[in-house]
């Protein structure tokens, strides 16, 4: 059964560096997302992804979060500058085919700020 | 605004049903899910119904949908050791794909012997 594929499992970054996570989505899946789940609080919605723009972003989104399809597979989140509070779970999660209304979800980054 | 609420921990017996039980908050929801995380693990969506359907039924799993109570649940017939997993409920207003879903906080299921 296809799946969503992120890398990396685990990431550890300093404080102010940038980080790049990466998403595969399911292949014929047109819509793609970004969440994360801060240890012990709930998964929050970050951004929707449809047609090569941002269909929704959440108030967590701001200016040093980005997202971009470099090609026909990856689906990519940016944080330009990283804060100890981005220290969360990240899934990326993708939707299409005949079951539009399910989002399936990756196996998500851990990403810890130092 | 949009809330979606759920117990933090439920602990049953190995064979015994468990029931997970969510409220929400949007009168609009579309789709409610219910989500699996095992330890280290994604999220694996197990179910979901559409608003305007009251149960629906897979295998083990029994949804039940209250739309008037705004109550959704999830039923595991003969729960076993390998259901030990948290239980996100979830929902979306949104019948387009790009919806963004709304999370609980997740019930920890644990199964005594």
């Amino acid at each position: 059964e296809p799946e969503v594929t992120q890398t990396p499992s685990h990431q550890v970054t300093q404080m102010g560096q940038e980080v790049i996570l990466r998403c595969v989505p399911i292949s014929n899946h047109l819509y793609f997302y970004w969440y994360r789940q801060i240890l012990g609080q709930k998964v929050e919605f970050l951004v929707s992804f449809y047609n090569n723009e941002i269909s929704e972003k959440s108030e967590i989104f701001d200016d040093q979060f980005s997202v971009e399809r470099p090609d026909g597979s990856n689906f990519t989140l940016k944080i330009r500058s990283t804060k100890l509070e981005d220290s969360a779970m990240y899934f990326c999660a993708s939707a299409g085919g005949q079951r539009r209304e399910t989002q399936y979800f990756g196996p998500g980054t851990r990403l810890l700020v130092l | 605004g949009e809330d979606v609420e759920q117990s933090l921990f439920l602990s049953v017996r190995e064979g015994d049903s468990s029931v997970i039980n969510c409220t929400y908050t949007d009168s609009s929801s579309t789709y409610l899910y219910w989500y699996k995380q095992e330890p280290g693990a994604g999220l694996q969506l197990l179910t979901y119904i559409f608003s305007n359907m009251d149960m629906k039924q897979d295998q083990r799993l029994t949804v039940l949908l209250n739309k008037k109570d705004k109550h959704l649940s999830l039923r595991i017939a003969d729960t076993q050791t390998g259901d030990s997993a948290i239980y996100f409920c979830a929902e979306t207003t949104g019948y387009s794909s790009a919806s963004k879903i709304i999370f609980g906080s997740g019930t920890r299921l644990s199964i005594r012997p």
